[in-house]
């Protein structure tokens, strides 16, 4: 067990251009979140899988967000049509499926849009 | 509806001296409440958790926090702050009604003081 992997760990596109990350959870959790961290906040839930069901979405996520985990095992995430607006940290998360477990981070993507 | 708030966005102590670092948390539901801590280029690191056992709950690094339903709050206690606690500090709620999402605070900076 590695732990939750993202990759990549930097991302730099131009405005318009579409992106995919990844995510590995740890194998044992059924549970997968993806959060958006800006500067200076907390982060902010964007959605979250119970193994390949994705059972919510925030409002944040826009239509040019989608995440899927197929099979219910490692993640993606792809915004397409990026904006200045998107540039963040992208976490995500993973957790074995009960509500006081807490969270394993990953170390994240940072997303530059220029 | 859950909800978090830290009181303070900086908090600066000397090295050696008590760190306090205050939360008040909203929550519909018995919750799930957790201290996480983010150093510099690093992923976010699970300190504590309470989840409805003890109220007063230690964690990793000499850290605590005690759980008072009455005053609503969950505050990060550690006796004698050291070099290495620099980093920001999230406090984090989760609740039943939500299955498992987590909601951030905003975050507290810590710095230490030679």
């Amino acid at each position: 067990d590695t732990g939750v992997s993202q990759d990549p760990r930097h991302k730099i596109t131009k405005r318009g251009q579409n992106v995919t990350f990844r995510c590995d959870p740890i194998s044992e959790h059924n549970r997968l979140y993806w959060y958006r961290q800006t500067l200076g906040q907390g982060p902010e839930f964007l959605t979250y899988f119970q193994n390949e069901a994705q059972l919510e979405k925030s409002r944040l996520l826009s239509d040019r967000f989608s995440a899927e985990r197929p099979k219910g095992s490692f993640s993606t995430l792809e915004i397409q049509r990026t904006e200045q607006g998107d540039s963040a940290m992208y976490l995500c998360a993973s957790s074995p499926g009960v509500t006081d477990a807490g969270y394993t981070f990953g170390s994240g993507t940072r997303l530059t849009v220029v | 509806a859950q909800s978090v708030t830290q009181l303070d966005s900086h908090v600066s102590v000397s090295e050696g001296t008590p760190v306090l670092l205050r939360c008040n948390y909203s929550s519909s539901y018995s919750p799930s409440l957790f201290w996480y801590v983010q150093h510099p280029n690093k992923g976010l690191q699970l300190l504590l958790k309470y989840t409805s056992a003890a109220t007063l709950v230690k964690g990793i690094n000499g850290f605590e926090a005690e759980f008072k339903k009455s005053e609503t709050s969950f505050h990060l206690t550690k006796p004698s702050a050291h070099m290495s606690d620099a980093a920001e500090y999230f406090c984090v709620v989760s609740d039943r009604a939500n299955a498992g999402k987590s909601t951030f605070g905003d975050g507290t900076t810590l710095t230490v003081k030679p």
